[in-house]
């Protein structure tokens, strides 16, 4: 079965430093890799995604990932965070089990970006 | 958030009521989601249906039923909830197969008492 794990509940970062929200996961097959951002009180927001080509994909909001195959990751990256980047960050695989399309999400990373 | 909308935004009920919970997409999507999100859980998927037809069902309880009368309406109907199903109910939409993103909705935050 496919998965994701997100290893931190939260990460904070002072602003205007760089930011990494972690991701592994765990696939057969070639990975379909998301990653989804939740503000208070919203819906889930899609940031990026990996499909196939370049290890790097870049986002919404000036974030990108970094799909690393050999370690299984695909780590979400900011070079400078704002303060206004805080929120519930998910990463989720693509799966098609049973034949139908739908995603596995990690448990979540809290980014608290600091003044 | 624009492309699917979901009401109420909020809703309150008692354990004998009996409510219903709305998402519409604007986006010509094929494929909905309900999704349940509870306090430090995981996203738990809820329902999947594809051309008004549902193809998955997590096990969900019965006194949650989704109706999906074409491609851009669905509906979860509650009744005889319990205080844990206290979350917020989250659709979204996509492409059938395809290698799109899902797209979602704000959520219906939803307190039983």
């Amino acid at each position: 079965a496919q998965s994701v794990a997100q290893p931190e509940d939260q990460v904070n970062v002072a602003e205007g430093n760089p930011l990494t929200v972690k991701c592994t996961y765990s696939v057969s097959g070639n990975p379909y890799l998301f990653w989804y951002v939740q503000y208070p009180n919203r819906g889930l927001q899609f940031l990026l995604k990996y499909i196939t080509g370049d290890n790097l994909v870049k986002g919404s909001y000036g974030f990108e990932a970094e799909f690393n195959k050999s370690q299984t990751s695909f780590h979400l990256k900011k070079p400078s965070a704002l303060v206004s980047d805080s929120a519930l960050y998910f990463c989720a695989v693509r799966d098609m089990t049973g034949g139908y399309n739908k995603l596995i999400f990690g448990a979540g990373t809290r980014l608290a970006v600091h003044p | 958030e624009t492309g699917v909308t979901q009401t109420p935004r909020h809703l309150v009920m008692g354990m004998t009521n009996k409510k219903s919970l709305k998402c519409e997409q604007h986006l010509g999507h094929n494929a909905m989601y309900w999704y349940k999100q509870s306090a430090k859980k995981p996203l738990e998927l809820m329902f999947v249906y594809s051309l008004e037809e549902r193809v998955e069902n997590n096990s969900v309880p019965s006194r949650f039923s989704p109706e999906c009368p074409n491609s851009s309406h669905l509906f979860l109907h509650l009744h005889t909830l319990q205080p844990e199903d206290s979350a917020l109910y989250l659709c979204a939409s996509s492409s059938w197969g395809g290698w799109d993103e899902q797209f979602f909705g704000p959520g219906t935050r939803l307190t039983v008492l």
